[in-house]
């Protein structure tokens, strides 16, 4: 009964590297999201999904690509880290039946920093 | 911003009194959620709420809405130290066939045994 599965747990990168997140969901939910959470902030969409081979543009995408190749699987890209970038990541999902209840499942989070 | 306002910000309460938390939203919505994260992990759904509903109830929780006033509450009764978490409201609005789901700044609740 895994649900949603990021990995790594946790990372550290320098100025400039490069990373990609990954998100695994088990349930056959059409839609993925990454969101960053910061201090203060509460979550910030990054990017969407709203099924395989389809993404979208949330709230604060910048320096972020996604990838949804397969439906179980939401990759996220940094070309570039900066230290801005330095959050918490979170990817959900959900299954977004009927009357769009946008019941969203989460995973237990990706620490980055970026020195 | 459709975003959700959360009050109290953080609420100490002793173990066995009820906490009450508050959202305030800014346009209509279709929907509003609750969600608890515990320290380190990632967000859990609590309970829904549709915008034609007053209140309801799942074990010790009880969210009211309030349309008119753009409210909502979120009331955990008989606390516990387990409660411990911090609390989301988030709010739902439907655009076309898709779904829109944002999330407030988050209420700390620290239930002292």
């Amino acid at each position: 009964n895994a649900g949603v599965t990021q990995t790594p747990k946790f990372r550290v990168l320098k100025t400039g590297q490069s990373m990609t997140l990954l998100c695994a969901q088990d349930m056959n939910h059409e839609y993925m999201y990454w969101y960053r959470q910061d201090p203060g902030m509460g979550l910030r969409l990054i990017h969407y999904s709203v099924g395989e081979g389809t993404t979208a543009k949330g709230e604060v995408p910048d320096g972020y690509n996604v990838s949804r190749l397969k439906k179980q699987n939401f990759l996220l890209g940094l070309e570039s880290a900066a230290p801005s970038q330095t959050s918490v990541y979170f990817c959900a999902s959900s299954i977004l039946a009927g009357l769009a209840k946008n019941i969203q499942y989460f995973g237990a989070g990706t620490r980055l920093s970026v020195l | 911003s459709q975003q959700g306002e959360e009050d109290p910000q953080a609420l100490s309460i002793q173990e066995g009194e009820n906490a009450t938390m508050n959202c305030s939203y800014k346009t209509s919505i279709n929907n509003l959620q609750w969600y608890r994260q515990n320290s380190g992990r990632g967000l859990v759904h609590l309970i829904l709420i549709r915008s034609n509903e007053r209140e309801k109830h799942s074990g010790r929780l009880r969210v009211t809405l309030d349309t008119s006033k753009k409210s909502s509450s979120l009331l955990i009764t008989a606390s516990r130290a387990a409660d411990t978490a911090s609390y989301f409201c988030a709010t739902e609005y439907y655009t076309g066939a898709n779904s829109k789901l944002t999330f407030g700044k988050g209420i700390t609740l620290s239930v002292r045994p």
